[in-house]
């Protein structure tokens, strides 16, 4: 089974600049989410869809941060404009459905590392 | 809120020691995820439980529901083993992962 893929690996940006990340979740996978990971620190959600619709984005920085799902399968994350503080690991993950379910759990991707300078 | 704590922030362990990682939280949860973190950012999942304890070779996970309280312990330690361990909580009504802040493991050879 394939697992979730992110890209890119890893992404060097100056300030100001816009970035975008790309995931593919594992097949047929409804539920997928976008983590921001700062070092020293545990992953923090930035945003939970269920297919195509947005369930939580309650911490997302919405002045430069946006995301999507338009076809309920492949999702982008993009900050516009990055600011230093933004430099972390963005992680995907993906569950069958939502979490709290019998034997559903969150598989995670490789992550991005960004860096803003 | 769920608050997720993990002790200790790091520990360095020499090839062969039992290693002991503890994480406990504060509010009932549904069940707790050990997660496992190389460098370069990737997460694998380790274990779910939501009661007792499961075995998966060398790691074991335990968790007391009545105390908040989970451990992921780590028999014949390897080199290898070297990571950050990562506990998260699973709470019941808002179906969210906390996540505790890591535990960076490094085993010397």
């Amino acid at each position: 089974e394939a697992g979730v893929a992110q890209s890119p690996r890893y992404k060097i940006i100056e300030k100001r600049q816009s970035v975008a990340f790309w995931c593919n979740p594992i097949s047929g996978h409804a539920t997928l989410y976008w983590y921001q990971q700062i070092l020293g620190q545990g992953p923090k959600l930035l945003i939970q869809f269920q297919n195509n619709g947005v369930v939580d984005d309650s911490q997302l920085p919405k002045d430069r941060f946006s995301a999507e799902r338009l076809k309920g399968v492949d999702s982008t994350l993009k900050i516009q404009p990055a600011k230093l503080e933004d430099s972390a690991v963005y992680l995907c993950a993906s569950s069958l459905g939502a979490l709290g379910r019998p034997n559903t759990e969150a598989f995670f991707g490789q992550g991005t590392r960004l860096t803003v300078v | 809120k769920n608050e997720v704590e993990q002790s200790p922030q790091n520990l360095t362990a020499q090839e062969g020691e039992f290693i002991t990682i503890n994480c406990s939280y504060s509010v009932g949860i549904s069940a707790l995820h050990w997660l496992q973190q190389h460098p370069g950012g990737g997460i694998v999942s380790l274990f779910m439980l939501s009661s007792g304890k499961k075995k998966h070779g060398r790691l074991i996970a335990t968790i007391n529901i009545q105390e908040k309280h989970s451990s992921l312990h780590i028999t014949a330690s390897h080199p290898r083993d070297s990571a950050v361990y990562i506990c998260a909580a699973l709470s019941g009504s808002a179906r969210q992962l906390t996540f505790g802040s890591g535990t960076q493991l490094t085993v010397l050879p």
